[in-house]
């Protein structure tokens, strides 16, 4: 069974606009660790943003923010205001507690962003 | 600003030729992770490592693959023989363990590694 899945292969979004990476996740274990990574056209692999599953606020750094729905295990990447250095392939991958000893990261297949001037 | 860096950046070899690949984690990290990345199957661990011992290569393939740290600062990731469905990018991460579940991976540039 796929414990991290990205349903959207592409998406489209126009300059300035907000845009919403779907991410859901499958997991028992009640501790685990929630990140999104960002690859652009170069490929490195670049760190955006963690929420843990016991954290009791949204995580938000600068124009990205994590919008977690613990019930509905679900993990969205919410990007304000769209650059056209946005546009790469955006990553969503999980960490359980129970993998703790090697910090294991399950990652989903990736969503492509096109940021549309 | 601490990276990881990883050499070569690219690599074009003949099938059955010894491929080695180099990572230096961020100095203080005691986690590093071997991924590769194709189009097919996405990213998937192969190696890490906690304090220079391996846990865990299940996902690499034994006969052909080794990965090894002589010391902290070095980390290796080999291929022999190489062959053409080897070819992929190759990222090296590396995290601080202590941090938990919380523990972030940062990422190398990746090698980008052509098998003909």
């Amino acid at each position: 069974a796929q414990k991290i899945t990205q349903t959207q292969p592409g998406m489209f979004v126009q300059e300035k606009e907000a845009v919403t990476l779907d991410c859901t996740y499958d997991t028992s274990d009640p501790s685990y660790g929630l990140f999104w990574y960002k690859q652009p056209s170069s490929g490195e692999m670049i760190f955006l943003i963690y929420q843990g599953s016991y954290d009791q606020q949204n995580a938000t750094e600068g124009r990205y923010s994590l919008n977690f729905q613990k019930a509905r295990k679900s993990a969205n990447l919410v990007i304000s205001a769209s650059q056209l250095g946005d546009s790469a392939m955006y990553f969503c991958a999980m960490r359980e507690a129970r993998y703790n000893q090697g910090g294991k990261l399950i990652f989903g297949q990736g969503t492509e962003l096109s940021v549309k001037p | 600003d601490a990276r990881v860096t990883q050499t070569p950046r690219h690599k074009v070899t003949e099938m059955g030729q010894e491929v080695t690949m180099r990572c230096q984690p961020i100095l203080g990290h005691n986690t590093v992770f071997w991924y590769r990345q194709t189009m097919m199957q996405g990213l998937e661990l192969l190696a890490y490592f906690r304090n220079r011992a391996p846990l865990d290569d299940s996902g690499m393939p034994k006969d052909r693959f080794s990965a090894e740290m002589p010391d902290a600062t070095l980390a290796t990731l080999k291929i022999q023989p190489s062959e053409p469905r080897d070819s992929a990018v190759y990222f090296c991460a590396s995290g601080l363990a202590s941090s938990g579940v919380r523990e972030t991976q940062y990422f190398g540039p990746g090698t980008r590694l052509l098998v003909l």
